[in-house]
């Protein structure tokens, strides 16, 4: 049964370095998410993608946040300064459709930032 | 703003018991989609059961329903003859019937079903 992967399942970052969190969507798959839950919180939206550009994007996803479909099957969230704060699971996803399609999650990605 | 409620951070059942989640939700909109998740321990959050709004008739999936109050803005899970398999991270989600492309979670249950 073909799912969401993401890589890697563990990141440990310094303060203030680039990450980049990779997330292969299910192929057929049109419309791409980005979620983050921190220790204890709710999982909280962070962008939609679709036809190469974002559509939908939190308060959450400022100018340090950016995302990709650099070839046609990896999607990536890039972090470029982290701070201690960006710590949690990141959660990729995809959906055939917009609103209202199942949305396949990956297993995550968690971020710890020292 | 769209928000989601969950107000039961854990629970714990015996296998073979009935067990009912609660989730309220709080929107303007009058026709949305919602849904339960299941996150099991280390893996993949996956579908459960999702409703329509303008159905009026309660979705079922084997032993997951859901009892949608659509005035109350309450959607609750049902899982009847609970089974190990089931203890997981449950979430109640709320998606628009169009525009903005994201889910809004509630905060999630952990249910333990024990033997």
């Amino acid at each position: 049964e073909p799912e969401v992967t993401q890589t890697p399942s563990h990141q440990v970052t310094q303060m203030g370095q680039e990450v980049i969190l990779r997330c292969v969507p299910i192929s057929n798959h049109l419309y791409f998410y980005w979620y983050r839950q921190i220790l204890g919180q709710k999982v909280e939206f962070l962008v939609s993608f679709y036809n190469n550009e974002i559509s939908e994007k939190s308060e959450i996803f400022d100018d340090q946040f950016s995302v990709e479909r650099p070839d046609g099957s990896n999607f990536t969230l890039k972090i470029r300064s982290t701070k201690l704060e960006d710590s949690a699971m990141y959660f990729c996803a995809s959906s055939e459709g917009p609103n209202g399609g199942e949305q396949f999650f990956g297993p995550g990605t968690r971020l710890t930032v020292l | 703003a769209q928000t989601v409620t969950q107000s039961q951070p854990e629970m714990s059942v015996q296998e073979a018991e009935t067990v009912t989640l609660s989730c309220t939700y709080d929107t303007s909109e009058s026709n949305y989609y919602l849904f339960w998740y299941k996150q099991p321990p280390s893996r993949q959050m996956i579908l459960v059961i999702r409703q329509e709004a303008y159905k009026q008739q309660n979705a079922t999936e084997n032993r997951f329903s859901v009892n949608f109050q659509k005035a109350a803005k309450s959607f609750s899970l049902k899982i009847s003859d609970s089974q190990l398999g089931d203890t997981a991270m449950y979430f109640c989600a709320f998606d628009f019937i169009q525009g903005a492309q994201k889910l809004v979670f509630g905060q999630g249950t952990r249910l333990t079903i024990n033997p």
